[in-house]
């Protein structure tokens, strides 16, 4: 098994652009979820799904649209990049009924915005 | 999810055992305690995690406070490679969405 895979590993936008981060988990979770990570600081939940068509807004999900069309890929997306969401992305799977399983997690994904 | 208060750092020399503490006085009866870790420029990984009885694996021990109000997580031997952040997280009915605070930060020194 391969995990959660993150793609890409490392981004630079500029401010407006938009991108994809792509992730994909082959564990047959229902449960996926982005994080984002600011220096110095824990994580902070962007969006969450809890099975494919489900998705759901996190703490800070602003500028960022998610979409579930299958069990196994979770992509973010950025619609129109800013400065402010320059972070480290980690995306997460598990499996969601069993409360007491452990989240498994990608690398990150390290963008920064111009 | 009910809040955790942990040391913001702590410090161990290589080898030696480690008690990470963390404070929930407001743990439900039904709350499990997860312990995630941070290495440098990874993603959390799973530690461990228990309800109440103590609970054992390869990585580290739980101890669990008979009221349930605080627990310790135990590196039996330390190693450089332990050096990492620690997260007390209680998940309570919204597992998977968990709230990761600011942990502590271990340094093994060798």
């Amino acid at each position: 098994n391969a995990g959660v895979t993150q793609t890409p590993k490392f981004q630079v936008l500029k401010t407006g652009q938009s991108m994809t981060l792509q992730c994909a988990q082959d564990m047959n979770h229902e449960y996926m979820s982005w994080y984002r990570q600011d220096p110095g600081m824990g994580l902070r939940l962007i969006h969450y799904s809890v099975g494919a068509g489900i998705t759901d807004q996190g703490e800070v999900p602003n500028g960022y649209n998610v979409s579930r069309s299958t069990t196994e890929d979770f992509p973010l997306r950025l619609l129109s990049a800013a400065p402010s969401q320059t972070s480290v992305y980690f995306c997460a799977s598990s499996y969601f009924y069993r409360t007491t399983g452990e989240l498994f997690f990608g690398e990150g994904s390290r963008l920064t915005v111009l | 999810d009910a809040k955790t208060t942990q040391p913001n750092s702590m410090e161990s020399n290589e080898e030696e055992p480690v008690h990470l503490p963390c404070n929930h006085s407001t743990i439900s009866g039904t709350d499990y305690i997860h312990w995630y870790r941070q290495l440098p420029s990874q993603g959390p990984e799973y530690v461990i995690h228990g309800l109440t009885s103590n609970v054992n694996n390869r990585m580290a021990s739980l101890a669990i406070a008979e009221d349930r109000k605080s627990s310790t997580l135990i590196l039996h031997r330390a190693t450089l490679r332990d050096a990492a952040v620690y997260y007390c997280i209680l998940p309570g009915t919204s597992y998977g969405k968990l709230t990761f605070g600011q942990g502590t930060i271990l340094t093994v020194h060798p």
